[in-house]
């Protein structure tokens, strides 16, 4: 079965940095999401994206966040200057228009800001 | 923001039995609800979803039973196997302008004792 894939999947950076997390969603899907998850809290949306743009964004996604598919195939989430309470699980996920209901999710990427 | 909501952090089940995880939601514009499974440094996986024109689907060993005048939804899985032990999530997909962003629970940890 096809899968959402994320690089890399551990960063430690250090505070004040740039990060940028990629993923690759599944080729024929049109909807890709990011979403975190603080260790301990739950699953939070913080972007979609569709048509090369954003379709929503939470208000946990500020001005130091972008997102981006550069290349038609990767899907990325840069993160301008990192705090530390962006250390967090980070999940990439894609989604098509029919079929079944749901986002598939990427495996995470552990980011750990210091 | 406690859209979605499951009240048992852990629960913990005798193999063979039966399982059962709750979930409450507030907001009515909800349309479709999952349930996914997540285990530890893995992003979630998909286990079932129904929408909420519906009160129950079915597959396989896993039960999703949608009461929408308590905003409850339930997840049965019969019987519980060792391999089911992981934390299970509940989601509801809010359809706004096409982003289809997923509201997630807090998870309930479930584990399943030979």
């Amino acid at each position: 079965e096809p899968e959402v894939t994320q690089t890399p999947s551990h960063q430690v950076t250090q505070m004040g940095q740039e990060v940028i997390l990629r993923c690759v969603p599944i080729s024929n899907h049109l909807y890709f999401y990011w979403y975190r998850q603080i260790l301990g809290q739950k699953v939070e949306f913080l972007v979609s994206f569709y048509n090369n743009e954003i379709s929503e964004k939470s208000e946990i996604f500020d001005d130091q966040f972008s997102v981006e598919r550069p290349d038609g195939s990767n899907f990325t989430l840069k993160i301008r200057s990192t705090k530390l309470e962006d250390s967090a699980m980070y999940f990439c996920a894609s989604w098509w228009t029919s079929g079944r209901k749901t986002q598939y999710f990427g495996p995470g990427t552990r980011l750990l800001v210091l | 923001d406690q859209q979605v909501k499951q009240n048992s952090p852990s629960l913990s089940v005798q193999e063979g039995r039966i399982s059962i995880l709750n979930c409450d939601y507030t907001n009515s514009m909800f349309d479709y609800f999952l349930w996914y499974k997540k285990y530890p440094a893995e992003g979630p996986t998909f286990l079932i979803s129904i929408s909420s024109i519906k009160d129950k689907n079915e597959d396989g060993r896993f039960t999703v039973f949608l009461n929408k005048s308590a905003k409850h939804l339930s997840l049965h899985i019969v019987p519980s196997q060792p391999g089911d032990s992981a934390v299970y999530f509940c989601a509801a997909r809010v359809s706004d302008r096409g982003a289809q962003k997923l509201v997630f629970g807090q998870g309930t940890r479930l584990t399943i004792n030979p």
